[in-house]
């Protein structure tokens, strides 16, 4: 099984809300990532987890926060948001130690208004 | 540091047409090299991947060989469908002991029409 489950699918928010993104994958990997891509753009990363530890963090403003409460679960709270940040999430998983295959879930999309 | 290019799109194919979609790539050592779908609305699939010069990846129909003397991995398919429409990215991930970043092409979108 190589499934990577996000939800919600879709997401509309003022921005003084706060919400989370959630990402769930059963496959062992020690790996997780977000990352975020914007309409006809390829994905760019945002965070790596690697055994529930944040070890990559792309110079991502500080309303994006992410957590990783254990090796299965990957979660992106929300908070203050601008309408320049609505675009498609992606969350990812892959073994610990490069080069290996990221495999990535139906991302949420996430409107800001 | 490591980056990919790929052919810019759109790619407009009749259906049973050959594809190929250029892929050049630089990095330093030996990295993995990928090649990812998304379809409309959707995330992203692993289409076919290589993880060491000369290997061939194939999936449904498409291949794709590594070749470290010109840095490509290009992307082909012999007859495509029109379900075959969609954005084709191709990407690279280094060999570093830990879990490091998928550096992407720009995508290139493909149409196949009837």
């Amino acid at each position: 099984d190589t499934e990577v489950t996000q939800t919600p699918k879709h997401l509309v928010m003022g921005m003084t809300n706060k919400k989370s993104l959630k990402c769930e994958q059963h496959m062992g990997h020690r790996a997780m990532y977000w990352y975020k891509q914007k309409a006809k753009k390829p994905p760019e990363l945002m965070f790596v987890y690697s055994y529930e530890k944040l070890s990559i963090n792309e110079s991502v403003p500080s309303r994006f926060s992410p957590e990783c409460p254990n090796s299965s679960l990957l979660n992106l709270h929300l908070h203050a948001l601008q309408p320049e940040d609505s675009a498609l999430y992606l969350c990812a998983s892959s073994q610990e130690t490069g080069g290996e295959t990221q495999y990535f879930g139906p991302g949420t999309r996430l409107l800001v208004l | 540091g490591d980056s990919v290019t790929q052919m810019e799109g759109p790619v407009t194919l009749s259906e049973e047409a050959f594809l190929t979609i250029n892929c050049t790539y630089t990095a330093t050592g030996y990295p993995s090299l990928f090649w990812y779908v998304q379809y409309p609305g959707e995330g992203l699939q692993l289409l076919l991947k290589a993880t060491k010069a000369d290997d061939k990846g194939s999936n449904k129909g498409f291949e794709a060989t590594y070749r470290k003397e010109t840095t490509s991995f290009h992307l082909e398919k012999g007859s495509v469908q029109v379900s075959d429409s969609a954005v084709y990215f191709c990407a690279l991930s280094p060999y570093t002991g830990t879990a490091s970043k998928l550096t992407f092409g720009t995508g290139t979108r493909l149409q196949v029409t009837l």
